[in-house]
């Protein structure tokens, strides 16, 4: 596609129910890079790929947070057990291999109810 | 570990005016020191970004930002803003040649006063 896609737009979910956020990178694109941004606030590394592979997920903040890109492409960032403080804009990046630009998607504003 | 810090989360300039927007940065290795734009319902995009070559970086939309060591500083400049200017301004950080895992500052926010 043209740009990063990130879906859906906005999600509002209840307290306690499991969300999968989607993310379509730019075609040929082989970093994928997943941030959180709360209100107010910069975005926080969460975790990325090169291919399929995750190269870290050192900023996943706990185990109810998992991500994959099973055909290094697509990929989904899942939160089981959601919390209000998952409230968050999610923000999903790629890149081609290394220091090249990285572009950024529009996000999902996840709101926990 | 490295960080940023953006010092003042809104400022306001007058069209015409000079933008400066701040940025200090902490970093136990040479740093790679970015700025990014975000409009309003739309993603981040890349200003400009320092890599170790030119001390001063110019970037698009007529944006400039100088790499200062001593002063641990990265600040944003513009000579003339313009209304298109106003959105959310962050400054982010990475130690790595080689992925974009940015360590992002709090962002600053920019009005233009016509």
């Amino acid at each position: 596609g043209a740009g990063v896609s990130q879906s859906p737009r906005y999600k509002v979910t209840k307290r306690g129910q499991d969300v999968a956020l989607r993310c379509d990178p730019i075609s040929g694109h082989v970093s994928l890079y997943w941030y959180r941004q709360a209100l107010g606030q910069g975005p926080e590394f969460l975790t990325y790929f090169n291919y399929e592979a995750q190269q870290d997920k050192s900023g996943l903040p706990n185990d109810r947070f998992s991500a994959e890109r099973p055909e290094g492409s697509i990929s989904t960032l899942t939160i089981q057990r959601t919390e209000q403080r998952d409230s968050a804009m999610y923000r999903c990046a790629s890149s081609l291999v290394g220091r090249t630009e990285a572009f950024f998607g529009q996000g999902t504003r996840l709101t926990v109810v | 570990a490295q960080s940023v810090t953006q010092l003042g989360s809104h400022v306001s300039v007058s069209e015409g005016a000079l933008v400066l927007l701040r940025c200090n940065y902490s970093s136990s290795v040479p740093p790679y020191l970015f700025w990014y734009v975000q409009y309003p319902n739309q993603g981040l995009q890349l200003l400009l970004k320092y890599t170790s070559a030119a001390t001063l970086v110019k970037g698009i939309n007529g944006f400039e930002a100088e790499f200062k060591k001593s002063e641990t500083s990265f600040h944003l400049t513009k000579p003339s803003a313009h209304m298109s200017d106003a959105a959310e301004y962050f400054c982010a950080v990475s130690v790595s040649s080689n992925d974009y895992k940015l360590s992002f500052g709090a962002g600053t926010t920019v009005t233009v006063r016509a």
